[in-house]
């Protein structure tokens, strides 16, 4: 139990048009799904916390316009990298949690972005 | 500021040899640290420590906490090529459960 989706696993997009990357909780509801970026060689870095059906709550330095992440439901979960540009390359993973108290994040595969 | 701080950076050792890496902290409303094990995606989960000094066990991997001096250690023994993989500590603070990684340390394990 416990698997986390994410799609497409690897896109590339010309600069300016805009890229949805999905994370969905297969076989559980997700109280809260966490979105991070990795560049490479270096460690993951959380963008956002989002609970289902409430604004997602932004790390420092993150702009939310540019990154609209929307928690629809208990299992889904989506990042939308608007206008995107070359500096947005990155490997974007989401993690979900069923459950606080417990402290367990599951991490989904992972989205290799590459914007021309 | 929240921080999470690992090393070493990054190691290489022959098979067989014993390695220790190390993750220290300060953060402000801690709650577990966790670590975890990165190859080519997405990280695949490890340990989560909530308590000093209670060693967790799987296989040649085990790890521990002292919420003292605010550190942990993951110690594989026997290593092998497969071990070879990033190894990230991340650090649960607050209500929220945000999660703070380490830089990760990059461990190669040749032959």
């Amino acid at each position: 139990g416990a698997v986390v989706s994410q799609h497409p696993s690897w896109v590339i997009c010309k600069s300016g048009t805009s890229v949805k990357i999905e994370c969905r909780s297969l076989d559980f509801q997700a109280t809260t799904m966490f979105w991070y970026r990795q560049f490479p060689k270096q460690s993951l870095m959380l963008m956002a916390t989002s609970n289902e059906g409430s604004k997602a709550t932004y790390e420092q330095g993150v702009e939310k316009d540019k990154f609209l992440i929307n928690h629809a439901s208990l299992t889904l979960s989506t990042l939308t990298v608007t206008s995107a540009h070359p500096e947005d390359s990155s490997f974007y993973i989401c993690s979900a949690s069923r459950d606080r108290a417990r402290n367990e994040q599951f991490f989904g595969p992972g989205t290799r972005l590459t914007v021309l | 500021e929240d921080k999470v701080v690992q090393s070493p950076l990054s190691l290489v050792v022959h098979e067989g040899d014993t390695v220790t890496l190390n993750c220290s902290y300060e953060v402000t409303n801690f709650r577990s640290l966790l670590w975890y094990k990165q190859e080519k995606k997405a990280p695949t989960f490890l340990f989560m420590l909530t308590s000093s000094g209670i060693e967790k066990k799987s296989g040649r991997l085990s790890s521990i906490l002292d919420k003292k001096e605010l550190f942990s250690i993951l110690n594989i023994t026997a290593t092998q090529t497969g071990d070879s993989a990033i190894y990230l500590c991340a650090v649960i603070t607050g209500t929220a459960s945000k999660l703070t990684f380490g830089t990760g340390t990059r461990l190669q394990v040749t032959l």
